[in-house]
């Protein structure tokens, strides 16, 4: 069984388009995240999303917009679609107690390619 | 702010070589360490990690222990395989949980030939 698992795992797309990237994790956690992988492989953090609490990390365009419906899914919609936008996207999500301890968890990346 | 500085190669090995990946932080406060991998064309995957000073994780013949006096979470293995090529990245979570995620470093591309 997956436990964060990400839609689409390719995309390719014109400049100007809207898109979404859909995430579900079936591991009961609280928070869940975006991340961005540029082509250098450097990862930084979008958002995260604690239980209905949203933390934007400020130097995120505003035409990325997270929504969760629920606490298990975080799916990550674009407005707008520029050619910098191209990378890839992880979801991830974290729980706590003993089991889950500290460990972030990732899904396995939604590879974006602006045209 | 908290920051992950880690060799970023690419690091090129000969089978069986001794591994080491430097990694040092900066963190307010005793963040939890991590080291995650990255095999071509996969997502993140946890490799090992330490919750507090002292601490060693290990996994798959990979160690690395949590050094407070040095800020640093060095990544071992005794015998790389070609299959251990791969991106590694350092990252440092802090204690205090929470929506804040993970830092990580810019990542150590390892490559192991034959």
């Amino acid at each position: 069984d997956t436990a964060v698992s990400q839609t689409p795992k390719y995309l390719v797309t014109q400049m100007g388009n809207d898109k979404s990237i859909k995430c579900e994790q079936n591991l009961g956690h609280d928070t869940m995240y975006w991340y961005k992988q540029d082509s250098k492989k450097f990862l930084k953090i979008m958002f995260s999303y604690n239980n209905k609490e949203l933390i934007i990390n400020e130097t995120v365009p505003n035409r990325f917009s997270p929504k969760s419906p629920d606490k298990a899914h975080l799916n990550l919609h674009i407005n707008s679609l520029e050619l910098g936008d191209s990378a890839v996207y992880f979801c991830a999500s974290s729980g706590r107690g003993e089991l889950s301890g500290n460990t972030i968890y990732f899904g396995e990346g939604s590879w974006l390619t602006v045209v | 702010g908290n920051s992950v500085t880690q060799m970023e190669g690419p690091v090129t090995l000969s089978e069986e070589a001794f591994l080491t990946i430097n990694c040092t932080y900066t963190a307010t406060g005793y963040p939890s360490l991590f080291w995650y991998v990255q095999y071509p064309g996969e997502g993140l995957q946890l490799l090992l990690k330490a919750t507090k000073a002292d601490d060693k994780g290990s996994n798959k013949g990979f160690e690395a222990t949590y050094r407070k006096e040095t800020t640093s979470f060095h990544l071992e293995k005794g015998s790389v395989q070609v299959s251990d090529s791969a991106v590694y990245f350092c990252a440092l979570r802090y204690s205090g949980g929470g929506a804040d995620g993970l830092t990580f470093g810019k990542g150590t591309h390892l490559i192991i030939q034959p």
